[in-house]
């Protein structure tokens, strides 16, 4: 059964990078069925479509936050990853990462609450 | 970017009622629509995609319909686990995905 897995800091500096990595089992990143993402919610709010990789490393980024945005995958660790640079309290949020087919989120990780505060 | 508008934005039903959420896009999606539901300090879950195809393991008493411009999602008999609340998705037109602003449904 597949298992999706947030890991990173919770607590992170303005102006500083976040980083979050989500650790795959269960089954292949290298599947080309599949496209794999971040969604975010800030505490009390909706979901925001953050970006997606897919396992060639082809990327698609929501354009609001594309200019501070990275997202990698490493097939051999069976993880992707999120960096956001320059936070601001604005970006804290519980951060998902979710696997999808054509942008239908069909498996989510439980999340990971990261927080921007000096 | 399309926007989505969820309406209404919360609602109080009781168990076994029937319930209508609806879901209005900026501009056509055709059926690029899908539905989830969130519980307090959980993951979204997919219900419904494709604006009518229940996810696998779903409940019969959810359902979705529209194409284009106007959603919606039934449920046909409130049970006490639905109690939530729930987004609509459109994933026609990206970048961006964009999410509905979320309904949120109470007990009564």
């Amino acid at each position: 059964q597949l298992q999706m897995q947030e890991s990173g800091p919770g607590l992170v500096k303005p102006s500083e990078t976040l980083s979050l990595t989500c650790t795959v089992s269960g089954g292949s990143i290298s599947s080309s069925s599949y496209y794999w993402g971040w969604v975010r919610q800030p505490p009390g709010k909706g979901l925001e479509w953050i970006g997606t990789i897919f396992y060639t490393g082809s990327t698609y980024y929501n354009p609001s936050l594309k200019s501070r945005l990275t997202i990698s995958i490493d097939t051999s660790k069976n993880q992707f990853s999120l960096k956001l640079s320059s936070v601001t309290a604005a970006d804290t949020a519980v951060y998902y990462c979710a696997r999808h087919r054509r942008h239908i989120l069909h498996h989510w990780g439980q999340g990971t609450l990261v927080t921007v505060s000096s | 970017a399309i926007q989505l508008t969820q309406s209404p934005s919360s609602l109080s039903a009781s168990v076994g009622d029937r319930v209508t959420i609806t879901c209005r896009a900026s501009q056509g999606i055709s059926s690029a629509l899908a539905w989830y539901q969130q519980k307090p300090g959980k993951a979204p879950n997919l219900l419904i995609y494709d604006a009518s195809t229940l996810e696998t393991g779903v409940p019969s008493r959810f359902s979705g319909s529209g194409s284009g411009t106007e959603f919606t999602l039934t449920i046909s008999s409130l049970q006490p686990e639905d109690f939530a609340t729930y987004y609509c998705q459109q994933f026609n037109s990206y970048p961006p995905v964009t999410f509905g602003q979320g309904t949120r449904l109470d007990i009564k």
